[in-house]
Order: C-alpha cells, then sequence, then structure tokens
C-alpha cells in the first residue's frame, strides 16, 4: 500500500500551459507539504497545509496555488508554466509537528515537471 | 531562520568500509528534530534515522548511526560497512516545534565503489 502517492511521475508540457499534480496520503497524517527539488538537488519548501488549512507558503510566485479539498489529499495547480519551474516536486506529509512523535516526513515519489 | 550546511558535495568510499557525512546547522532554538534522508537514483526521499535534540543519546539504525553534538550544532552521520545499496544522495534535515517545515541541507553525493 502506497503511503504517499502524487500523480503524474512525469510531465512534460510547453511553457505558458497550465498543468496539475496531486498527491494523496493513506497515514491519516494532519499536514501536507510541497518541496521543490530543483536541478542542483537543492530541497525547498513550497507549502504546508494543515487540516486542509495552509500554514506555510515559502515566497511562491502566485502562479503556484495549492488546494487540499481534505486532509488526505493536497493537489498542486500551476498557471502560465515557466521554463525555471521545471524541477521535481514532492508532496509529503507528516504528523502534527506538536506531537512529540512527529517531525518525520513521509515523501511520495516525485513528480518530475519538465517544461519546453 | 534556520540554516542546515552540508560541507562535502560528493564522497566516494569502498565497500565495506565506513564513511562519516557531516552537517551543522544553526538555529536559536532549544527543542527540535534532525534527521538524514536518502535519496537513490530511484528519486524516492527515504527516511535513515532520526535523532531529537532533548535526547544526549546518539541515535542508530543498524548500521548506521550520528554524532550529535547539539553545543557544536553538528549532526554527523556514520555509515558502517557499507553496501552498494547505500550509493544515494544523503540530506540533512531540521525541524522544530511549532515551525510545520523541514530545512534541508544541499546535499552530499554517496558513491560506494565495488
Amino acid at each position: 500500500d502506497t503511503a504517499v502517492s502524487q500523480t503524474p511521475k512525469y510531465l512534460v508540457t510547453q511553457m505558458g500551459n497550465d498543468k496539475s499534480i496531486k498527491c494523496e496520503q493513506n497515514l491519516g497524517h494532519d499536514t501536507m507539504y510541497w518541496y521543490k527539488q530543483d536541478s542542483k538537488k537543492f530541497l525547498k519548501i513550497m507549502f504546508s497545509y494543515n487540516n486542509k488549512e495552509l500554514i506555510i507558503n515559502e515566497t511562491v510566485p502566485n502562479r503556484f496555488s495549492p488546494k487540499s479539498p481534505d486532509k488526505a489529499h493536497l493537489n498542486l495547480h500551476i498557471n502560465s508554466l515557466e521554463l525555471g519551474d521545471s524541477a521535481v516536486y514532492f508532496c509529503a506529509s507528516s504528523q502534527d509537528f506538536r506531537d512529540s512523535s512527529a517531525g518525520e516526513l513521509f515523501f511520495g515519489e516525485g513528480s518530475r515537471l519538465t517544461v519546453l | 531562520a534556520q540554516t542546515v550546511t552540508q560541507s562535502q558535495p560528493e564522497m566516494s568510499v569502498q565497500e565495506a568500509e565506513t564513511v562519516t557525512l557531516s552537517c551543522t546547522y544553526d538555529t536559536s532554538e532549544s527543542n527540535y528534530y534532525l534527521f538524514w534522508y536518502k535519496q537513490p537514483p530511484s528519486r524516492q526521499m527515504i527516511l535513515v534515522i532520526r535523532q531529537e535534540a532533548y535526547k544526549q543519546q546518539n541515535a542508530t539504525e543498524n548500521r548506521f548511526s550520528v554524532n550529535f553534538q547539539k553545543a557544536a550544532k553538528s549532526f554527523s552521520l556514520k555509515i558502517s560497512d557499507s553496501q552498494l545499496g547505500d550509493t544515494a544522495m544523503y540530506f540533512c534535515a531540521f525541524g522544530d516545534f511549532g515551525n510545520e517545515k523541514l530545512t534541508f541541507g544541499t546535499g552530499t553525493r554517496l558513491t560506494i565503489i565495488p
């Protein structure tokens, strides 16, 4: 059973298009995230949601819009794609950080976005 | 803001040898978590080991152990009896209570040579 699953795993598209990446977790976690990994492998948080509420928005262009219909899902929609958006996007989840056993992130397999 | 520094972009070691990856961090928090994640060529991020800052004892998971020096803000990962399957990018990460995110270092690419 996949704990954090994201689709699609690969996405190739033209500049200017709009695309979405979906993420689902079956771990019962309260918090979900989107991280971006650039070509140099640097991982940087984009957004986090706790129980469907936006908690973190790390100065991401407003072309990126996350949506959390329920606490098990966090989707990422990107408008007007640019070349610099090419990266691997990771979805992750965790228990509430205030829980003493929390802190660990469970990652999806990543979605490689290539903008041509 | 917290920062995490991994000063070794690449390392290589012979199979069965021991290797240590370094990580330092900067924070004003007293209670936090530290993690090592592994990213093999398959791209999946996998937790290797975690350490709670309030615990003095260094965490150990089979061949993986850490040397946590809180005063020095250092958190190195030791891999003993290295195996070919250990070849991967290794990321050190910092997380604190109440700030619901992890901050990652830039990673160390580790290659195990047969």
